[in-house]
């Protein structure tokens, strides 16, 4: 079955960097787009970016743009989400998310469990 | 960018009740990038339906998902006591590409 298991969250000083990965099996994962979500405490779900199946075409909230990266290692059958120069306000459950079409940014048919970002001095 | 606003804030029923959440996009958007998740606490979102009104596999036919342009909701027949749960729209925008979630509907038992 589709399982997408986050890790890499913990808690960070503010204008430090954290890496999240997402390790995907249970479904060809080279040939799905992929999407991050977050859900900073007791708020709503916030859409952070996505990267097409292929690598080639990424897009970003304008609350990434700039300091976040989105990527993947097919081989590695995982997705990844590099945040530089973090802020207070990125404190959140980091959510990733499979698309289940090809085209343009669609819907999320399957979520991980997330993994929690604190940043705090 | 275009906001979706959900209503009410807070709907509270019984078990048994008919339950009706709205989205309301601030423009017009296509059929085909609107979806709806529910989300328990401590839990991930899961996806109820897509493209307005299909549904998601294993979602029970209770849930039912309506609309078109700038009016779209998502209907639950006849409440269980597990769909007491926080609801989401989602839609995307082509220009800028970008991925919109509504602020949520909590569904709580009266």
């Amino acid at each position: 079955q589709v399982q997408l298991v986050e890790s890499g969250g913990g808690v960070v000083q503010p204008g430090r960097s954290l890496r999240l990965s997402c390790a995907a099996s249970g479904f060809t994962f080279s040939t799905y787009p992929m999407h991050w979500v977050r859900q900073a405490p007791g708020k709503g779900l916030e859409w952070m970016a996505v990267i097409s199946y292929d690598g080639k075409v990424k897009y970003y909230a304008d609350s990434a743009q700039g300091r976040f990266t989105i990527s993947r290692d097919d081989s590695k059958n995982t997705l990844y989400l590099q945040m530089n120069s973090l802020r207070a306000e990125d404190t959140a459950i980091y959510f990733c998310a499979r698309d289940p079409r090809r085209g343009p940014p669609d819907y999320f048919d399957y979520w991980g469990q997330g993994t929690l970002v604190t940043v705090s001095s | 960018e275009i906001v979706l606003t959900q209503s009410p804030g807070t709907l509270s029923l019984s078990p048994g009740e008919r339950a009706t959440l709205s989205c309301r996009p601030s423009q017009s958007v296509s059929s085909s990038y609107l979806a709806w998740y529910q989300q328990k606490p401590g839990q991930a979102p899961r996806l109820l339906i897509y493209g307005a009104s299909s549904r998601a596999t294993g979602i029970p036919d209770r849930f039912s998902g309506s609309g078109s342009g700038t009016d779209f909701t998502l209907t639950i027949s006849r409440l269980e006591p597990e769909d007491f749960a926080v609801y989401y729209c989602q839609q995307y925008g082509t220009s800028p590409p970008r991925v919109t979630f509504g602020q949520g509907t909590r569904l709580e038992i009266k």
